[in-house]
């Protein structure tokens, strides 16, 4: 089985930097995504780590470490729009397609 | 061109109600999903299809099916509707090969 954590909420300031953190137990693992979601709308693609290490897309970045079932998101030169839930995601290494996802961490970035 | 489409987006019906949402792809997929949002917002997975087999049954109610007419559509049957059943529900698609899916807008039902 996989458990996921990942903190329920998280606020913060316009062009500051924000790091929202998820950790795992999995009986297997084969890569980890982010996704964001704005209320209301579907959730969409940010990132595929499978290898550890940090990489980087824009203002955005995501670090995996394997051997500690960890990753974060950066979010950097936060915007009013980066204001959406990010949802940790797992993707074992059996039972190919099937990701799990956390419950999610709420973002408010405020002015 | 709209990568993942559901029909309807909103849909209010009745207690015991048989209902059945859409969902068709046109990125050349493999696999399709079929995802519930609850209230509180948690994204659960409910069914895939990898060309035209169930690969994933999570354990949900037998009151749900999923049928795939072709690789490009996963549409999802629910008999019986109960209240508990009021949520978001997300059709998505993903390429076997990068597992990255792609999510289509939602249908909202709510069983009154």
């Amino acid at each position: 089985g996989q458990n996921i954590d990942q903190p329920t909420e998280m606020t913060a300031t316009e062009g500051a930097i924000v790091q929202i953190n998820c950790t795992y137990q999995t009986s297997g693992f084969n890569g980890l995504f982010w996704y964001q979601q704005h209320a209301g709308e579907a959730p969409t693609f940010l990132s595929y780590n499978v290898l550890d290490g940090l990489e980087e897309k824009g203002r955005f970045s995501s670090f995996l470490s394997r051997s500690k079932g960890y990753s974060y998101l950066l979010l950097k030169e936060l915007q009013m729009k980066d204001s959406a839930s990010y949802l940790c995601a797992v993707r074992p290494n059996t039972n190919a397609g099937k990701s799990t996802f956390g419950d999610g961490t709420t973002l408010t970035v405020k002015p | 061109d709209t990568a993942v489409s559901q029909t309807p987006k909103y849909l209010v019906t009745q207690m015991g109600n048989d209902k059945s949402i859409k969902c068709e792809q046109n990125l050349g997929h493999d696999t399709m999903y079929w995802y519930k949002q609850d209230s509180k917002k948690f994204l659960k997975i409910m069914f895939s299809y990898n060309n035209k087999e169930l690969i994933i049954n999570e354990t949900v109610p037998n009151r749900f099916s999923p049928k795939s007419p072709d690789k490009a559509h996963l549409n999802l049957h629910i008999n019986s509707l109960e209240l508990g059943d009021s949520a978001v529900y997300f059709c998505a698609s993903s390429q076997e090969e990068t597992y990255e899916q792609y999510f289509g807008p939602g249908t909202r039902l709510t069983v009154t």
